[in-house]
Order: structure tokens, then C-alpha cells, then sequence
């Protein structure tokens, strides 16, 4: 199975600061993968897929980058409503399609 | 608008059997692959499996192959998720999800879940 790993796993910042999340996959993925938001008690949203495409209604301070093995979720100017948790996704290979273990943005 | 609204939360014991729901709306049911995502309590997302409404084609997981049965009944638009005998272990929050695939001139450009139920809990507890 691919396995995907993220760092940081957790990262404290303010509003208004720029936060880069990165993803890495154990073998080469093109650019099939995907970024969800989670914020608790909640399903998990779609933000990125095809690793840089923006889904509809996203806001764009969310850019996504990256081919191969690594790729990057990038908030351009955090926000309080983007404290959440941010999992990227492989769609490569399905149905053994996997997730990330996650990354926790939280306030400073 | 786009929805799928899940069953209500289960409390179960070991050993009985649950299944669940997941209804389409605001889309050809048909059309698309419906797959189901888990979230153990204070853990990350892992896919499951997924059915095409259509024809009834299912994948699973090799995590979850003969541990859980997906299917789907188009005609109401639903799709199920369901376990014979249940582990303490299936306690966990489960999603449902529509799989998009998007083709630029045959050619697949992204797989990905672009909507989300809003989960069933499923409590196992003797």
C-alpha cells in the first residue's frame, strides 16, 4: 500500500500568517492527490484535488502544489475559521486509496 | 444542492449485527461511486470501500474486505453499510462520501470525495 505521511503533525499560529502543511507519498503518485479540512464534530471538506485544483467555493487564500511524491497545502493568510485539521488523501491507487494522519492547525 | 444524509447514531452490543444508511439527493444517484470513509475516536480517516449505484460494482479496502458489506438499492437512492457481528473495535464515526472522477478527453485527471454525510456514530459496547 502507498503510505502517506504529513508534518508538521501540529503547528501553532497566529492570524494572518502563512502556513504550509506538507504531504509525502512512499511511491510516486502523479497528482492524484487531495486536501480536506476537519474542524471538530464535523465531516471532513474538500479544499484541493489533483493536488492543486481549488474546489468551487474554497476560499483562495488555499493553494495546493506538488507532483510525484511531495506535495504542499499551503493558507496564505490563516484565518479563524481555518483551525482545523488538515488530512491530504492519495487517489492513485484505488481501492487502496489512503489518507495522511492528519495535521492540527491551532491558535498561538 | 448536493446531499447525502446519513442514518442516526447506533448503540450496539458485541456480537449483533447493524447496518446503515446513506441517502443521495440533488444528483443522479446512479452516476456516481458512493464510498464510506472511517474515523475511529480521536483518529485519522481511513476508506473503506465503494459501490457504483448503477451496476452495483463494489471495492473494498484489504483493511476491511470481509469485515464489512457495502450495497446499494438505486431505487430509493440509498446505499448501506453493514456488519454481520460487531467488534467493540468498529466503534468510530463513519462517512459517507460521493467519489468524483474527473476525464479531460478520456484521459483521468482526479479521483476524490467532493461531498460528505454528515457521519453515524456506532457505539459497540457490551
Amino acid at each position: 500500500d502507498i503510505q502517506m505521511t504529513q508534518s508538521p503533525s501540529s503547528l501553532s499560529a497566529s492570524v494572518g500568517d502563512r502556513v504550509t502543511i506538507t504531504c509525502r507519498a512512499s511511491q510516486s503518485i502523479s497528482s492524484y492527490l487531495n486536501w480536506y479540512q476537519q474542524k471538530p464534530g464535523k465531516a471532513p471538506k474538500l479544499l484541493i484535488y489533483a493536488a492543486s485544483s481549488l474546489q468551487s467555493g474554497v476560499p483562495s487564500r488555499f493553494s495546493g502544489s506538488g507532483s510525484g511524491t511531495d506535495f504542499t497545502l499551503t493558507i496564505s493568510s490563516l484565518q479563524p475559521e481555518d483551525f482545523a485539521t488538515y488530512y491530504c488523501q492519495q487517489s492513485y491507487s484505488t481501492p487502496r486509496s489512503t489518507f495522511g494522519p492528519g495535521t492540527k492547525v491551532d491558535i498561538k | 444542492e448536493v446531499q447525502l444524509v446519513q442514518s442516526g447514531a447506533e448503540v450496539k452490543k458485541p456480537g449483533e449485527s447493524l447496518k446503515i444508511s446513506c441517502k443521495g439527493s440533488g444528483y443522479s444517484f446512479t452516476s456516481y461511486w458512493i464510498g464510506w470513509v472511517r474515523q475511529m475516536p480521536g483518529k485519522g480517516l481511513e476508506w473503506m470501500g465503494i459501490i457504483y449505484p448503477g451496476d452495483s460494482d463494489t471495492r473494498y479496502s484489504p483493511s476491511f474486505q470481509g469485515q464489512v458489506t457495502i450495497s446499494a438499492d438505486k431505487s430509493i437512492s440509498t446505499a448501506y453499510l453493514q456488519w454481520s457481528s460487531l467488534k467493540a473495535s468498529d466503534t468510530a464515526m463513519y462517512y459517507c462520501v460521493r467519489h468524483t472522477e474527473l476525464l479531460w478527453f478520456g484521459e483521468l485527471l482526479s479521483r476524490h470525495f467532493d461531498y460528505w454525510g454528515q457521519g453515524t456514530l456506532v457505539t459497540v459496547s457490551s
